[in-house]
């Protein structure tokens, strides 16, 4: 089956600076991506759509020059917090669409950022 | 837009009982619906899915759910819990089609007590 491998499984770092979190799809080209936050004992929040080549589709009430999606080929898609702050740790999942059909979601294993 | 509602934040239930988890949705379209378990720190693992056919769909661990298009439910079920079910478990919508956006309800926590 479709397997999703995000990088790396928890971070943290210092206020101000920011983390880069990856997500590649191993045996699937994955056209479209999705980002997902999700807070502690809260459901999966979507953040923003990321398609293959443009620029990702963001959800109302997520800051696009603060959390920058890049999906640049068919098997990566990476999410960087920029100037990450406290309130931003969370835990991040990512996820791609299959067709077909298997049409489906499959989520990487996701990533805790913790801000100090 | 899609929308789910899990009216259930939390069901405790003893070992070896069964078990509903509730799921209703609102959508325009037709809608495929999901069902996810999520264990402490982790991702999410596919449950069962209906995309369309038989109305009840059975998936892994025991799990099944029927899809109720006039009430608008896709409710999880299982015949006989075990300790090891405790989790969260998430039902989502989508409205199909590759760039179509999955959305969750809010989740409810399955304590499953010896």
């Amino acid at each position: 089956g479709a397997v999703v491998s995000q990088h790396p499984s928890w971070v943290i770092c210092k206020s101000g600076t920011s983390v880069k979190i990856e997500c590649r799809s191993l045996d699937f080209q994955a056209t479209t991506m999705f980002w997902y936050r999700q807070f502690p004992k809260q459901s999966l929040m979507l953040m923003a759509t990321s398609n293959e080549g443009s620029k990702a589709t963001y959800e109302q009430g997520v800051e696009k020059d603060k959390f920058l999606i890049n999906h640049a080929s068919l098997t990566l898609s990476t999410l960087t917090v920029t100037s990450a702050h406290p309130e931003d740790s969370s835990f991040y999942i990512c996820s791609f669409s299959t067709r077909g059909e298997g049409y489906g979601y499959t989520f990487g294993s996701g990533t805790r950022l913790t801000v100090v | 837009a899609q929308s789910v509602t899990q009216l259930d934040s939390q069901v405790p239930v003893f070992e070896e009982a069964p078990v509903e988890l509730r799921c209703n949705y609102s959508s325009s379209v037709s809608v495929y619906l999901f069902w996810y378990v999520q264990y402490p720190n982790q991702g999410l693992q596919l449950l069962l899915k209906y995309l369309s056919g038989s109305t009840l769909v059975k998936g892994i661990n025991g799990f099944e759910a029927e899809f109720n298009k006039s009430q608008t439910s896709f409710h999880l079920r299982k015949p006989s819990v075990h300790i090891s079910d405790t989790a969260e478990y998430f039902c989502a919508v989508s409205g199909g089609g590759a760039t179509n956006k999955l959305i969750f309800g809010t989740g409810t926590l399955l304590a499953v007590q010896p």
